[in-house]
């Protein structure tokens, strides 16, 4: 069964900086991970997604890596800004039909 | 089409009480899938869809739990007999069938359960 961990759950950073957070996952025989932003009382936005054959994807600011044999994803955000400020969750598909999510970064950046 | 849409955006039931939430996906994906979303944790998988026929169902679809897409169209969600702890945020998302599953989920806004 696969199971999703994202660290740290939770993360303040002022204005500008660079962060990375992290995502992990037990089964490596995934078809993709996809990322995904979460505003409070919202649904999903989709930011990026992942193919297993694929290393990483880059969407402005945002760059996500994979690493299947160490069943790691990382999504790296450039430059902070007070508007990125939400629920960062990660989700791996190795059923075909079903996501398994972890429980998120919620993160804070100051101004 | 501007996306998948999901009724009511909130609804508030007493324990006890049925309800029922619609979910529209974007127009020709023939995938559909139901999450649910409890505070502070990540969505959980509940069952999906390819056109009409309900094909997987999570442990957590209970009994008084039941989901139909009856024209491979809209899909609806109904819980009976409520109970609190069903008290979460439902989520409906789709994707198109070409390409199977290396295809992006997109979701919709969610419908907020509160019981009583």
């Amino acid at each position: 069964k696969q199971e999703v961990t994202q660290i740290p759950a939770a993360l303040s950073v002022p204005e500008g900086e660079n962060l990375v957070l992290n995502c992990s996952f037990t089964d490596s025989a995934i078809y993709n991970l996809q990322w995904f932003r979460q505003d409070p009382g919202k649904g999903l936005t989709s930011l990026l997604l992942i193919q297993s054959s694929q290393r990483e994807q880059t969407s402005g600011r945002l760059n996500a890596s994979l690493d299947k044999s160490s069943g790691r994803s990382t999504l790296y955000i450039a430059a902070s800004q007070p508007g990125d400020s939400a629920t960062y969750l990660c989700a791996a598909n190795n059923a075909g039909n079903m996501l398994t999510f972890g429980g998120g970064t919620r993160l804070m950046v100051k101004p | 089409d501007t996306g998948v849409s999901q009724n009511p955006r909130h609804k508030i039931t007493k324990r006890g009480q049925n309800v029922t939430f619609r979910c529209d996906p974007i127009s020709e994906h023939n995938r559909l899938y139901w999450y649910r979303q409890t505070l502070g944790q990540g969505p959980e998988f509940l069952t999906y869809f390819q056109n009409e026929a309900q094909l997987e169902k999570s442990r957590l679809l209970s009994d008084r739990f039941s989901a139909e897409r009856p024209k491979g169209s809209f899909s609806t969600l109904e819980i009976q007999r409520t109970e609190q702890g069903d008290s979460a945020m439902y989520l409906c998302a789709s994707s198109p069938l070409a390409g199977g599953p290396y295809n992006e989920q997109f979701f919709g806004p969610g419908t907020r359960l509160t019981v009583l």
